[in-house]
């Protein structure tokens, strides 16, 4: 049974900082890319960040580009979210989402609950 | 970057009917595309990838077609855990992109 739990979300001040973390179980984590993918109040989905399953390449949506770094610990079977000079638009439900293919193909078989990330004076 | 345009932004359907579902997308995706539904206080659920593939557990009344830049997903006889957010998501290109969302809703 694979699980995603995030943690990590909270109340922050506009150019403060956050990590979310993505504690994954019931696979073979080393195996997947990973992303976050968030989605502000009452709006749609938005993909942010993904890094493929060893963690070389990573890549972003440009709205965080320079901002926000995704990073994965496989010996821990951990995602993580460093979120820097926080915005009040990234006010949002952060998602951790695994790739359902080995193969590069990205696309989310599996999804967390999600974190609540408000950024807010 | 790839926009996804989805439409209608809101469909209104009567149970038991059926419910065809749009996705555009900006430039050729060839087949990569998904599609998700997700409920009120839920995360996202995949439904179809590779255009026409459905994911594990999903029902054979969602089905979807298309290829290149228009898609579609049709629900052939709405049930009522049907009602929700349907989001398509094209994964041909980085950025990674997601349509704006169609709402089914009870008619």
């Amino acid at each position: 049974q694979v699980q995603m739990v995030e943690s990590g979300g909270g109340v922050v001040q506009p150019g403060g900082s956050l990590r979310l973390s993505c504690a994954a179980s019931g696979l073979t984590f080393s195996n997947y890319g990973m992303h976050w993918v968030r989605q502000a109040p009452g709006k749609g989905l938005e993909w942010v960040a993904g890094t493929l399953h060893d963690g070389g390449n990573k890549y972003y949506v440009d709205s965080v580009k320079g901002r926000f770094t995704i990073s994965r610990d496989n010996a821990r079977n951990t995602l993580y979210l460093q979120m820097n000079s926080l915005r009040a638009e990234d006010t949002a439900v952060y998602y951790c989402a695994k790739d359902l293919e080995t193969r590069g193909l990205h696309y989310f078989d599996y999804w967390g609950q999600g974190a609540l990330v408000t950024v807010s004076s | 970057e790839i926009v996804m345009t989805q439409s209608p932004a809101t469909l209104s359907v009567s149970p038991g009917e059926r419910a065809t579902l749009s996705c555009r997308a900006s430039q050729s995706v060839s087949s990569n595309l998904a599609w998700y539904q997700q409920k009120p206080g839920q995360a996202p659920r995949l439904l179809i990838y590779y255009t026409s593939t459905r994911a594990t557990g999903i029902p054979a009344r969602f089905s979807g077609s298309g290829s290149g830049t228009e898609f579609i997903l049709t629900i052939s006889s709405l049930q009522s855990e049907d009602f929700a957010f349907y989001y398509c998501q094209q994964y041909n290109n980085w950025p990674l992109t997601f349509g704006g969302g169609t709402k089914v809703e009870i008619k």
